[in-house]
């Protein structure tokens, strides 16, 4: 399983756009990145998906250089029900073994 | 709406009286798995089930059961509970296995209190 790191929290303001990185050197020709969003004593939710290149949804923007050792979960605008823990989930096993580091905690400010 | 439903969302037994966590979803999804969630150790897999009568143990089974004899139930059963299984417990269920497409959905959690 390719091993990711993320930063362990992160702070901003309401309004302001937030990017948070996942680098993962390991990871493997048929790994897919995924992001996943959890609020405290809640399930985690899934936010957006990628292979390479940009994905966006309603919600966020996944970034993903040629390279693929590392992403980026854009959030634009965020606002105070942003605060959360983030999740960088990369491996080929997918669903059978969902694989959830430490996170990054993000905390927004008025 | 799309959902994985547990029951109950909180729970407080004694050791070693047997209890079961029941788990359901709606979207018709094969897979489906449990997991629990401790402080300073996150997510740690329990089982998980590839369809139906068909299971696998996690990184942490010992002490759990599950069956699935219906595709849209996942139940987890602790036969005889401990207080070291006083946990957050989380049940998902995707579409897809691998690849593309495997959103997981979780259900929003029990929380297991063994005194």
């Amino acid at each position: 399983l390719a091993k990711t790191t993320q930063p362990i929290s992160m702070d901003s303001y309401e309004g302001q756009e937030v990017n948070i990185t996942c680098s993962h050197n390991n990871i493997a020709t048929n790994d897919y990145i995924t992001w996943y969003q959890q609020f405290p004593s809640q399930g985690p939710r899934f936010i957006i998906q990628g292979y390479k290149t940009k994905v966006t949804n309603e919600v966020a923007s996944l970034f993903i250089p040629a390279d693929r050792k590392s992403s980026t979960l854009s959030l634009p605008r965020v606002s105070l029900s942003d605060t959360a823990v983030y999740y960088c989930l990369v491996g080929d096993t997918g669903f059978q073994k969902l694989v959830f580091g430490t996170g990054t905690r993000l905390l927004v400010s008025p | 709406e799309a959902q994985v439903t547990q029951n109950p969302r909180y729970l407080i037994t004694v050791t070693g009286k047997k209890l079961t966590v029941t788990c359901s979803q709606n979207m018709n999804h094969e897979y489906m798995s449990w997991y629990r969630q401790d402080p300073g150790l996150g997510l740690r897999q329990i089982y998980y089930s590839m369809n139906v009568e068909v299971t696998d143990k996690g990184d942490v089974p010992e002490g759990y059961k599950v069956s699935r004899k219906e595709k849209r139930n996942f139940p987890l059963i602790l036969e005889s509970p401990s207080p070291n299984q006083t946990s957050l417990y989380f049940c998902a269920s995707s579409f897809g296995l691998r690849g593309a497409n495997t959103e997981a959905f979780f259900g929003q959690g029990t929380r297991l209190t063994v005194v």
